[in-house]
């Protein structure tokens, strides 16, 4: 079946050090999204990527899909400890609104 | 403020009892999910439904069952709760005719079964 798999799994980080995670899937997707979630928190929505080669910022935060559209990158420019979370991505299965999400990449920003 | 909301934040359960797991949205979303969180595995989808009355399997939908039979209220039904079912459940919706599918989650239940 469909699966989308995040590196790494863990990262800690020094306040001021950049930080990436990479989301790949094992099948063309349609679109990519990435979430954040708060330790105690809910994911909540960041960004949605559509187009092959795409790239979006949000401030310190930048977004990347794939030439294949298989495959996705978020890095973090100078984390800050408000970036401490885990981000997941996440992509529609066989272009439903079912959406797989990846295994999620754990941030921890120490000072 | 869009909102999604379970009913229980924190269960306690033992084996063999039945759960149901409460999830209201207010943003009159079409589509309903519920995923469980476990530590390393991310997200698992374990049904979602489309429509009020209409329901599909996740990936996990072993174990479980769900209702909905308003617009705004998906339960997800543990008919025999097990240990291996100790989770964190999170209830999303998203809409389909704003194109982009955002998923808004609920603030989660942690269901612990002894």
């Amino acid at each position: 079946g469909q699966q989308v798999m995040q590196i790494p799994q863990y990262q800690h980080v020094q306040e001021g050090e950049d930080f990436t995670t990479y989301c790949n899937s094992s099948t063309t997707l349609s679109n990519i999204q990435w979430y954040k979630q708060r330790p105690g928190g809910h994911p909540v929505f960041l960004i949605q990527l559509v187009k092959s080669g795409e790239v979006k910022k949000q401030k310190r935060l930048t977004f990347q899909f794939g030439e294949a559209k298989k495959n996705s990158s978020l890095h973090i420019t100078a984390t800050q400890t408000t970036d401490v979370g885990t981000y997941f991505c996440a992509g529609p299965f066989s272009g439903t609104y079912k959406y797989i999400f990846g295994t999620g990449t754990r941030l921890k920003v120490l000072a | 403020d869009v909102k999604v909301t379970q009913s229980s934040r924190y269960l306690v359960k033992r084996t063999g009892e039945k759960v149901f797991l409460e999830c209201v949205q207010d943003m009159d979303h079409e589509n309903m999910f519920w995923y469980r969180q476990d530590p390393g595995l991310g997200l698992r989808l374990i049904y979602f439904s489309y429509d009020v009355k209409m329901k599909e399997k996740g990936d996990i939908p072993e174990g479980y069952s769900v209702s909905r039979e308003k617009k705004e209220r998906f339960s997800l039904i543990l008919e025999s709760a097990s240990t291996n079912q100790t989770s964190m459940y999170l209830c999303a919706s998203s809409s389909r005719t704003s194109g982009a599918n955002v998923l808004t989650f609920g603030a989660g239940s942690r269901l612990t079964v002894l």
